[in-house]
């Protein structure tokens, strides 16, 4: 079964520090990877879309990685804000998928302490 | 501004009625996609619909049906059917092709009274 998941489901930071937050996946055979951020209570904005054939992508303080062998995504924010403060989503494509759906983790709930 | 709306942003349905969700894009996108998303239960698939007329069941379509008669346009009833309709719902669009972005609208969220 293809499956995504993101552990821990919650984590607590002071202000300042770097995140690193984890997605990993059980089928290797993917188009893509999306990181996404959810406020509560709101809709989903994509945050880094990594392709198949890329091993990072990066925007501004935000850096993805994917390792297809292993079946892993890292999301890295630089120097966090309590502004980050929201609940993150990784979601893959499937090349198998049907319509080239969506697959999502189930989220890390992210709180940056000042 | 180009983007997804959906409305109403909160919704409340009596036992045995159904009721519609609107989701509207003006991104040219061919691809629609209605998400639920239950909590820590992450997003589940209802339907989707890669171009006008045409639509397919996702994970969990019991209970639910879709109309895409506009590009724009993929509005989604929640039918009497569905036995636990309480949850938020996410309308999602994107391009065809196999790397592009997903994007979403801000949600419905859908109370049984």
């Amino acid at each position: 079964k293809q499956e995504v998941t993101q552990i821990p489901a919650a984590l607590s930071v002071p202000e300042g520090e770097n995140l690193v937050l984890n997605c990993s996946f059980t089928d290797s055979a993917i188009y893509n990877l999306q990181w996404f951020r959810q406020d509560p209570g709101k809709g989903l904005t994509s945050l880094l879309l990594i392709q198949s054939s890329q091993r990072e992508q990066t925007s501004g303080r935000l850096n993805a990685s994917l390792d297809k062998s292993s079946g892993r995504s890292t999301l890295y924010i630089a120097a966090s804000q309590p502004g980050d403060s929201a609940t993150y989503l990784c979601a893959v494509t499937w090349v198998k998928a049907a319509g080239n759906k969506l697959t999502f983790g189930g989220g890390t709930r992210v709180l940056v302490k000042p | 501004d180009g983007g997804i709306t959906q409305s109403p942003k909160y919704l409340f349905r009596k036992e045995g009625q159904n009721v519609t969700l609107s989701c509207e894009q003006n991104l040219n996108h061919d691809a629609m996609y209605w998400y639920r998303q239950d909590p820590g239960q992450g997003l589940r698939l209802i339907y989707y619909s890669q171009i006008v007329n045409d639509f397919q069941k996702g994970d969990i379509a019991e209970g639910y049906s879709v109309s895409r008669e506009k590009k724009e346009s993929f509005p989604l009833t929640v039918t009497s059917a569905q036995k636990n309709p309480t949850a938020f719902y996410l309308c999602a669009s994107s391009s065809q092709g196999l790397n592009t972005e997903a994007f979403f609208g801000q949600g419905t969220r859908l109370t049984v009274v």
